[in-house]
């Protein structure tokens, strides 16, 4: 199957600092990426859908001036937390569609990304 | 969005069969009926999907039922590393469209040893 990979897999940092997170499609070209929040013991939230070169679309609640997201390139899309707070630790996951040229596609998740915001 | 209705947990026993069920009473003619996984502290993995006949691959069989309202995931036989959420999530399918995958609780499946 296809693989998404996420980076970094944990990272720790001040409250007021801004966080990077990577997602990757390593062997398929993904035209959307979906963007994930799981607090403990809590399912999926879906944040944020994001399309190659266009700008990303929020779920209602999400602040997307504090969830930056960008998806320049068929592979790579950031989710910026900025100015984290502790309330943002959490556990970040991205997807991405693996689009194929085919009338069904498939939605392939990452690894995950444990933000802890001290 | 059709909603799905799963318990919130089972137990099974190691080497023994599991049968996950999953209501969804409002499920549309074109709505696909997929099943994910969630270890812990890992990204959502994909098992199995099927829209009408009961399907099998390397990992589980669903089984639909005929009227579509509720199928169930069985894993044939459960290891230790099958203990996860298991997601049973429906999701139309258009052509030329997608619909992003909604979560709902899932079923924490715990398998004893």
């Amino acid at each position: 199957g296809a693989v998404v990979s996420q980076h970094p897999s944990r990272v720790i940092c001040k409250s007021g600092t801004s966080v990077k997170i990577e997602c990757r499609s390593l062997d398929f070209q993904a035209t959307t990426m979906f963007w994930y929040r799981q607090f403990p013991k809590q399912s999926l939230m879906l944040m944020a859908t994001s399309n190659e070169g266009s700008k990303a679309t929020y779920e209602q609640g999400v602040e997307k001036d504090k969830f930056l997201i960008n998806h320049a390139s068929l592979t790579l899309s950031t989710l910026t937390v900025t100015s984290a707070h502790p309330e943002d630790s959490s556990f970040y996951i991205c997807s991405a569609r693996d689009w194929g040229g085919r009338s069904y596609n498939e939605q392939f998740f990452g690894p995950g990304t444990r933000l802890t915001v001290l | 969005d059709a909603k799905t209705t799963q318990p919130n947990s089972m137990e099974s026993n190691e080497e023994e069969p599991v049968h996950l069920p999953c209501n969804h009473s409002t499920i549309s003619g074109t709505d696909y009926i997929h099943w994910y996984r969630q270890l812990p502290s890992q990204g959502p993995e994909y098992v199995i999907h099927g829209l009408t006949s009961n399907v099998n691959n390397r990992m589980a069989s669903l089984a639909i039922a005929e009227d579509r309202k509720s199928s169930t995931l069985i894993l044939h036989r459960a290891t230790l590393r099958d203990a996860a959420v298991y997601y049973c999530i429906l999701r139309d399918v258009n052509p030329g469209g997608y619909q992003k995958v909604t979560f709902g609780i899932g079923t924490k499946l715990q398998v004893i040893p």
